[in-house]
């Protein structure tokens, strides 16, 4: 699975957008875009995915560039609660299924 | 239930001495992951199963690391003569074929003194 490289950290107003970038340049064809989080002492906790069309979720939307080799994680009005790690994985669906985490980006929302 | 369970929620272990962790994957999900992550550390990948086959234990330590599935349903890591080094917290995710994300258990808290 192709590597990517996130920020270690971001601050954040409360309420306001969190941007949240990744680079995955070596990210191949058939590799998906994947997001979790993972909140002081809880299992990490899936957020979105996507191939190459934007998409939305109730709790995120994610931007993938139109050569894919980078993409924005955006929580529209960030809360206090959305402190937390985040992660960003590429990973295959064909094959193994194997994910590796990095080390993600700390995003720190300030009231 | 509707999530992944784990237990125990906390072992406290001598050193030497054996332990089990038991994952219990959601119903119906064929895919089963086990991490570690280290005080203050990223996810360290160990071991994949697909029904009960384990075609990944690339990410196992050492040879006192193991672990089953059985049925298609819940899995065992055993770690034998536990050493201090494998104080952790041991994560179990599940998910089902295709393009579904993971859904992470709360883990189990393993304390090596």
């Amino acid at each position: 699975d192709a590597k990517t490289t996130q920020p270690p950290s971001m601050d954040c107003a409360e309420g306001r957008a969190a941007n949240l970038p990744c680079n995955h340049s070596t990210i191949s064809g058939n590799e998906y875009v994947y997001w979790y989080r993972q909140i002081h002492s809880q299992g990490p906790q899936y957020i979105i995915h996507g191939l190459k069309n934007n998409e939305t979720n109730e709790m995120a939307s994610l931007i993938i560039t139109e050569d894919r080799k980078s993409s924005t994680l955006i929580l529209p009005h960030a809360t206090l609660r959305d402190t937390a790690v985040y992660y960003c994985i590429v990973r295959s669906n064909t094959g193994g299924f194997k994910t590796i985490f990095g080390a993600g980006t700390r995003l720190f929302v300030k009231a | 239930g509707a999530g992944v369970s784990q237990s125990p929620s906390n072992k406290v272990t001598e050193k030497g001495k054996d332990v089990e962790l038991r994952c219990d994957p959601i119903s119906g999900h064929t895919a089963l992951y086990w991490y570690r992550q280290s005080l203050g550390q990223g996810l360290e990948f160990l071991i994949y199963f697909q029904g009960n086959s384990a075609p990944d234990k690339s990410g196992l330590p050492s040879d006192r690391f193991s672990a089953e599935r059985t049925g298609g349903s819940v899995s065992t890591l055993t770690i034998q003569r536990t050493q201090q080094e494998d104080s952790a917290v041991y994560l179990c995710a599940s998910s089902s074929q295709g393009l579904s994300g993971y859904t992470f258990g709360s883990g189990t808290r393993l304390t090596v003194v």
